[in-house]
């Protein structure tokens, strides 16, 4: 199994700012999936993130507006960026368990509220 | 690209009775496919995942699964539902392209178990 950890775990932002999400893996693994959710409805796929290369952005989202890092194999970031209230959402860290090949875990999610 | 389709948006069942919580898939190869569970203020659960070898998979709390290649379909099923069962549920599949792969969810079946 792996646990994530993810951080803020809910902020509230203002329009036109840019937050910062951690997810902190406990082991190394080799891809990290970011995904949104709003509250209750189904997630959606922003980007792959593997280690040593550029993210894999999925179809409506771009590079400039969620910047993403992946300094290593138990780290990343995603950067939500010039926050609109369309932004308001569930963002959620995953990672393929190790020797558990098709078992996603997720983080607890980040819940940001952009007034 | 793979997709996976919810039909239903809540599913209601009596406390003690079966259940089922459907799931369709559109694949080109050989499907992999998974189930979560989302209980209310919870992170993603991984439940159960068909990868090969027999069509009826059991996983977590007693669910089990059955693919049904015929009629490229994933359902989920638990013999006698529990109100704790109560949750969110996602079918999804794992879309394999150009070397990498990533995790497509379906739209999500609310289950409702009533005492």
């Amino acid at each position: 199994s792996a646990v994530i950890s993810q951080k803020p775990s809910r902020d509230i932002c203002q329009r036109g700012t840019s937050l910062t999400i951690q997810c902190q893996v406990d082991s190394q693994v080799t891809m990290m999936f970011w995904y949104r959710q709003q509250p209750g409805q189904s997630l959606t796929l922003i980007a792959t993130a593997n280690q040593g290369s550029e993210a894999t952005y999925e179809s409506g989202f771009v590079i400039d507006k969620f910047p993403i890092s992946r300094p290593n194999l138990t780290f990343s970031t995603l950067t939500v960026s010039n926050m609109s209230p369309e932004d308001s959402s569930i963002y959620l860290c995953s990672v393929e368990g190790q020797g558990r090949a098709g078992e996603l875990f997720f983080g607890e999610g980040s819940r940001l509220t952009v007034l | 690209a793979q997709s996976v389709a919810q039909p239903e948006d809540q599913v209601n069942v009596a406390e003690g009775n079966p259940l089922t919580v459907k799931c369709t898939y559109s694949v080109s190869g050989n499907p992999y496919l998974f189930w979560y569970v989302q209980y209310p203020n919870r992170g993603l659960q991984f439940l159960l995942k068909y990868i090969t070898g027999d069509n009826l998979v059991k996983g977590s709390y007693g669910f089990e699964a059955e693919f049904n290649k015929s009629q490229t379909s994933f359902h989920l099923k638990k013999p006698s539902a529990l109100v704790s069962d109560s949750a969110l549920y996602f079918c999804a599949v794992r879309d394999y392209l150009s070397g990498t792969y990533k995790y497509i969810f379906g739209t999500g079946t609310r289950l409702k178990v009533l005492a």
